[in-house]
């Protein structure tokens, strides 16, 4: 199956500054979405980006499909930007199904 | 905005119970999920279904059932529940066609004693 690496795994910021995550694939995709994990478990929807780019605040993103990566950018941290951000992506005819990377925790300290 | 809801956030069962997770969605999506999360091993889909009594195994489906009767409803069977089963179980539901978006709902911790 397709395989999702996400860097780098763990991330401490300073708050303002600013950071990129970045998620490699193994092969194609028509579904590729970025969740932020909250404190409390639940996957919350960032973006949905099988290719191109869009933005969303201070929050951006941008797939590159022909080279099988894809960046999240986060500008300006906050401290309720902590939390564990997942990668996570569909191929072919299941591209329904998500196949997830491990993650990034993120850790924004004041 | 989509909604998924599952029946509990916290839930504690003894060895050999059998536990019903529930899930609800309220956007008509054909394509529902059930996926576990471990520390180490990530996120690992258990099951899914793509329409009303469909379903389909996903990667790690062993000791588990899955029941759909009505579209909003996914439901997860633990027949015979096993500390190994302690995790947290994730919902998410989406559209059957070119847009593959899921949403989730909040999670449900299950410990197994």
């Amino acid at each position: 199956g397709i395989q999702v690496e996400q860097s780098p795994p763990d991330l401490i910021l300073q708050e303002g500054a600013n950071s990129t995550l970045r998620c490699n694939f193994s092969d194609s995709v028509n579904n590729l979405q970025w969740f932020h994990q909250n404190p409390w478990g639940q996957l919350i929807n960032l973006f949905y980006i099988p290719s191109g780019t869009k933005q969303n605040g201070r929050l951006s993103a941008t797939t590159v499909a022909t080279e099988r990566y894809s960046l999240l950018y986060i500008s300006s941290s906050q401290t309720t930007d902590s939390g564990v951000y997942f990668c996570a992506v569909g191929s072919g005819a299941g591209s329904y199904q998500l196949t997830f990377g491990k993650g990034t925790k993120l850790s924004v300290i004041p | 905005d989509v909604k998924v809801t599952q029946s509990s956030r916290y839930l504690v069962k003894r060895t050999g119970e059998k536990v019903f997770l529930e899930c609800v969605q309220d956007m008509d999506h054909e394509n529902m999920f059930w996926y576990r999360q471990d520390p180490g091993l990530g996120l690992r889909l258990i099951y899914f279904s793509y329409d009303v009594k469909m379903k389909e195994k996903g990667d790690i489906p062993e000791g588990y059932s899955v029941s759909r009767e009505k579209k909003e409803r996914f439901s997860l069977i633990l027949e015979s529940a096993s500390t190994n089963q302690t995790s947290m179980y994730l919902c998410a539901s989406s559209l059957s066609d070119t847009t593959y978006e899921a949403f989730f709902g909040q999670g449900t911790r299950l410990t197994v004693v």
